[in-house]
């Protein structure tokens, strides 16, 4: 089975570092990107970025370029999602997703990550 | 780069058709082929519908349907059903980069 497994509900502090993660198994890792969307509470869909596992090449979307770090390691299967100083603005759910190469759609996406900023 | 413009609601009984439309720009919607739907039902992650304008993945109803006009994407829904009932997103390619949608709430009377 095709499936992404991301780790569990994290809460910090504003100003704290964090890095989430994506487990991909059931297919080659390398064959498609991998990309992560916030939803903000009651709120839409938002595309953070996408990295090439294999090479680890990485796009963002410019409201988060700067904000946040895509990082993969192809030998494990898994990708990562990085603050270094969370604010309480970035209290969402995180999920990752496989992008299709050649059509560009989110066709597995993993349960979710839930991250709480709070003093 | 702007999320892409979908009504905030749509509705209609069982049985009905409902059209939900997605506006972008030649930069989006208009300059690829590459436009995904996505379903997602409360608490649960979203689940993609239609992804290159127009194709169905395994599994998904073929009253879901996917069409594209210019800069403007549209996902219809025929032969509303009471588990249709979501939100529905859309999806485009922009260049290294995707865009979502504002997100529709489809409900069934």
């Amino acid at each position: 089975e095709v499936q992404l497994v991301q780790s569990g509900a994290e809460v910090k502090k504003p100003g704290e570092s964090l890095r989430i993660s994506c487990k991909g198994s059931g297919y080659s890792f390398t064959n498609d990107w991998i990309s992560w969307v916030r939803q903000m509470p009651g709120k839409g869909l938002d595309w953070m970025g996408r990295i090439d596992p294999t090479d680890s090449y990485t796009n963002y979307s410019p409201s988060f370029q700067g904000h946040v770090t895509i990082s993969a390691d192809k030998s494990i299967s898994t990708v990562y999602l990085q603050w270094r100083s969370l604010k309480a603005s970035d209290t969402a759910m995180y999920y990752c997703a496989r992008l299709k190469r050649g059509h560009y759609d989110l066709d597995v996406w993993g349960q979710g990550t839930t991250v709480t900023v709070s003093s | 780069q702007s999320a892409l413009t979908q009504p905030r609601s749509v509705s209609g009984s069982p049985g009905q058709s409902v059209t939900i439309s997605c506006t972008g720009t030649s930069s989006d919607v208009d300059g690829y082929k590459y436009v995904s739907w996505y379903q997602q039902n409360a608490g649960k992650a979203p689940k993609v519908m239609i992804f290159d304008v127009n194709k169905r993945p395994s599994g998904v109803p073929d009253r879901f349907s996917g069409s594209r006009s210019g800069n403007t994407a549209s996902l219809t829904i025929s032969g509303l059903q009471a588990e249709d009932e979501a939100d529905y997103y859309c999806c485009s390619y922009a260049g290294s980069r995707g865009v979502f949608g504002t997100g529709t709430k489809v409900t069934v009377l």
